[in-house]
């Protein structure tokens, strides 16, 4: 119950693309999501969280989408860029100070 | 704002000799600093979470004695792998919640890669 599953594993993206990537949990006292970016050999780097009383956010060429009903929320990168090319985490945290459930990551690859 | 650093980035060591790893954060008080693993191509792994001024709590599986961490300051932790084996070679990555900034704020370091030989 308190994993976050995450797909899909890996995704390569055109240029100018749109990238998804999803996730889904059990645990409903997750109350906070987070995505992650991570480029090799580097630390996890915040992109853009969302709580559950909201539908959506979008920051720039990133957005959450999270549907509470079906616990699932998705991360979508708008024209996507050759330097998107990263590891992405979804996370999740069930109360304040704990901390975070990762998911397994999507390695995504944009081409130019 | 919101920096964290860890130091050293990355460290060799024999086996059965014992790596200390800093966790600073830069710019602010964090109350609260969360040690994670990774292993190439797979996610963070909590190991431990540590407390100002209190003793870690330790996910399951984690050997408490062999990851020793101190959370002495409102800005540093160090994790100390003690007697360290080849299988603990591994991407180390500390993060700490801001205190003053709401508990949704957790910022993550750089990591520290450690191969043991």
């Amino acid at each position: 119950q308190q994993q976050v599953k995450q797909s899909p594993q890996s995704l390569i993206v055109q240029k100018g693309g749109i990238s998804i990537i999803n996730c889904a949990y059990e645990n409903t006292a997750f109350d906070y999501f987070p995505w992650y970016q991570q480029f090799p050999g580097k630390g996890p780097a915040l992109l853009i969280a969302i709580r559950p009383d909201v539908s959506e956010k979008k920051e720039g060429r990133f957005t959450i989408s999270f549907n509470k009903s079906a616990k699932q929320f998705s991360l979508h990168i708008m024209d996507s860029q050759p330097g998107d090319s990263a590891t992405y985490f979804c996370a999740a945290r069930n109360q304040a100070g704990t901390a975070l459930i990762f998911g397994k990551g999507t390695t995504l690859s944009v081409s130019s | 704002g919101a920096v964290v650093s860890q130091h050293p980035s990355r460290v060799i060591c024999k086996s059965g000799t014992s790596v200390k790893i800093e966790c600073r954060s830069l710019d602010f008080q964090a109350t609260t600093m969360f040690w994670y693993r990774q292993f190439p191509k797979q996610s963070l792994m909590l190991m431990a979470t540590s407390n100002e001024g209190s003793k870690a709590t330790y996910e399951q599986g984690v050997e408490k004695d062999k990851f020793l961490i101190n959370h002495a300051s409102l800005t540093l932790s160090t994790l100390t792998v003690t007697s360290a084996h080849p299988e603990d070679s591994s991407f180390y990555i500390c993060s700490a919640r801001d205190r003053d900034r709401g508990y949704n704020e957790q910022f993550f370091g750089p990591g520290t890669r450690l191969t043991v030989l």
